[in-house]
């Protein structure tokens, strides 16, 4: 069975840092899909970026990027000049067929 | 992308009786997914919808506790039958684009329960 770890309960960032939130996956599978999803107090699921298993280039959008170790098994997240709005719970989710999410990691940005 | 109506996005219920919560998807999908998630913690899959077939249930959920109905591609329901104080959650409702892994998942949401 996939399953997903993020260690990092809590993280807290100054406003227009950067930070790193840590992801990693245990499968089985060669082929698969990695995500990062932010859910504010509003409870939408929001993606944020996502990586495909079979490309080496580390996915970017705009202040998010990932570092991608497909051997490690690894999927971090990197939040660029963090914005107040970024604070919210981000989960890291692996979908071969289901999606399966992380126990999460809760951001909050100090201004 | 898919627009995701869920209802209702809240209720209170006496302990032992049931709530039937509803998808209604702006769009015709193949695969649905109604999740769990404790307030502050993960979403846990409970089963996996698709038209046509009967629902694909996680460990630790069952048919009898959680029915779920898939008439047609833009609709589905949830039952949490004979609830108790532990049934007490959001409930959320997920799909997919389509089979290839790619496609991100879109989510209402949610419904969040409570059993009193």
């Amino acid at each position: 069975a996939q399953t997903v770890t993020q260690s990092q309960p809590e993280m807290s960032v100054q406003e227009a840092e950067t930070v790193t939130l840590s992801c990693t996956y245990d499968t089985s599978e060669s082929d698969y899909y990695l995500f990062w999803y932010k859910q504010p107090p509003s409870r939408q699921m929001i993606l944020v970026i996502r990586q495909e298993a079979y490309k080496q280039q580390n996915a970017t959008e705009n202040r998010f990027s990932v570092n991608f170790q497909k051997a490690a098994k690894s999927f971090s997240l990197k939040i660029s000049d963090s914005q107040l709005g970024d604070a919210a719970m981000y989960f890291c989710a692996y979908r071969s067929k289901d999606m399966r999410f992380g126990a999460g990691t809760r951001l909050t940005v100090k201004p | 992308s898919a627009v995701i109506s869920q209802k209702p996005s809240r209720d209170i219920c006496q302990r032992g009786t049931s709530l039937t919560i509803q998808c209604q998807v702006d769009s015709q999908v193949t695969m649905m997914f109604w999740y769990r998630q404790q307030p502050g913690q993960s979403l846990t899959l409970i089963a996996t919808a698709n038209q046509g077939s009967e629902a694909t249930y996680e460990s630790g959920f069952v048919i009898d506790k959680f029915p779920i109905s898939r008439p047609n591609l833009t609709f589905s329901t949830l039952t949490v039958s004979n609830m108790s104080p532990e049934d007490s959650s959001i409930y959320l409702c997920s799909v997919a684009g389509g089979w290839g892994m790619n496609t991100e998942a879109f989510f209402g949401q949610g419904t969040r329960l409570t059993v009193v």
